[in-house]
This record gives C-alpha cells, sequence and structure tokens, in this order.
C-alpha cells in the first residue's frame, strides 16, 4: 500500500492561515487523484471536510466553511489543505486520504495547534 | 439521514475473536457500502475493508486477509466486522463508515466507534 506522508505537526496562530502537506510517493501522481481530508478532535470520530482534484473538480463537505480549501502542487507531488482565518476550534488533528485501487490509503495524521 | 450505531467497547484475549457491529438508520444497508476503519491509540486511521461500490464485493486490506470478516444481516440493517487471533496490537477503536460519491468514492457518515482492548 503506498505511504501518504504528513507532518507529524503544525501550529499557527489564531487569524492566520495554515497549510497542510500530503506528499504522495514517487510512483503515484497526485494530478490522477482525488484528495479528501478529514478533520478528527479527541474522542470523536473523523469529519469530512472535502476533496480536491482541480480548482474546476472539487467539492467541500456539509457544513463545512470555506475557510477550509484544497490545493495540489504537481511539482511537489502534494496535496494540500489550506485553513485560513484560523479559529480555536479549527485545533485538531488532520488526516489525508486517497482511493489509489480498490483500497483507501490515509496519510499519518497532522496535528494542527491553534496557538 | 443515515445515522450509524455502534456495539459497546470490547475487552478480549490474545487469541479470541471479536465482532463488532453497526446498526443502520435513516436507510437501508442494501443502498450503502459500509466499511471498516480502526485507529490504534494514539496513532493515525487504518482502512481495514468494506463493500467495494465500484466491484459489489466485499474488499479487505491485504494486512487483514484471513483474520477478518465483514458481513451484512439486511434485515436488521446492521453490518458486522469480525476480527480473530486477536492479537495486543488490534487494540484500537473500530469505526464503520458509510462510503458516498462525489467526483469519486470517499468515506462519509461514521459511526462513533467501538473500542476494543485485547489483553491478558
Amino acid at each position: 500500500q503506498p505511504v501518504l506522508t504528513q507532518p507529524p505537526s503544525s501550529s499557527a496562530s489564531p487569524g492566520e492561515s495554515a497549510r497542510l502537506t500530503c506528499t504522495l510517493p514517487s510512483d503515484i501522481n497526485v494530478g490522477s487523484y482525488n484528495i479528501y481530508w478529514y478533520q478528527q478532535k479527541p474522542g470523536s470520530p473523523p469529519r469530512y471536510l472535502l476533496y480536491y482534484y482541480s480548482d474546476s473538480d472539487k467539492g467541500q463537505g456539509s457544513g463545512v466553511p470555506s475557510r477550509f480549501s484544497g490545493s495540489k502542487d504537481a511539482s511537489a507531488n502534494t496535496g494540500i489543505l489550506l485553513i485560513s482565518g484560523l479559529q480555536s476550534e479549527d485545533e485538531a488533528d488532520y488526516y489525508c486520504m486517497i482511493w489509489p485501487s480498490n483500497a483507501w490509503v490515509f496519510g499519518g495524521g497532522t496535528k494542527l495547534t491553534v496557538l | 439521514q443515515v445515522q450509524l450505531v455502534q456495539s459497546g467497547a470490547e475487552v478480549k484475549k490474545p487469541g479470541a475473536s471479536v465482532k463488532v457491529s453497526c446498526k443502520v438508520s435513516g436507510y437501508t444497508l442494501t443502498e450503502l457500502s459500509m466499511h471498516w476503519v480502526r485507529q490504534a491509540p494514539g496513532k493515525g486511521l487504518e482502512w481495514m475493508g468494506g463493500f467495494d461500490p465500484e466491484d459489489g464485493e466485499t474488499i479487505y486490506a491485504q494486512k487483514f486477509q484471513g483474520r477478518v470478516t465483514m458481513t451484512e444481516d439486511t434485515s436488521t440493517d446492521t453490518a458486522y466486522m469480525e476480527l480473530s487471533s486477536l492479537r495486543s496490537e488490534d487494540t484500537a477503536v473500530y469505526y464503520c463508515a458509510i462510503a458516498g460519491y462525489s467526483s469519486g468514492w470517499y468515506l462519509d457518515v461514521w459511526g462513533k466507534g467501538t473500542t476494543v482492548t485485547v489483553s491478558s
């Protein structure tokens, strides 16, 4: 199974933006996949946030604020979750996910701390 | 709106089996693609398997093949995940989740999780 690499931790201050990354292995082209993002708070199940394929093919989960958005950096083979206007309630673990073929694969997760 | 209610926490000894249930309300199970994901304490999410909505078959992650069985009782709209030959590393929260589709399949609605502890 492919391994999606996420930095274990990230931090930013309220009102700032947080850029969380999800790097795919070199044999999987980020341009070919939907990148899905989840938020998980302690003691709760994951919550679906959004997916990003391209600027013309993306979707937001139900009730997810528009300050959560996705993008890709093809040169780095990376999916990106951008959270703008950080709020204290955004402090959580964030996971990326792809469906390469007949299996879902998660990244290891990034713990976002809102300072 | 679909809701998933999972069975209660379990404590099992190494070598035993555990069977976790997930009851669906708001839809019938036959309309849905059910999957199972686990999370060890302090660790990330790990997909175990589920009903492949494209092939119409139950598929398992390679890591769990031969040790996990996922079944459904359509008369009660309840899905089950049974994991055998338990070891301490199987201590985790086990989630059921429904697949949704938005330009591709993803895990949409999640149960609250069932804690399984494997300890002698």
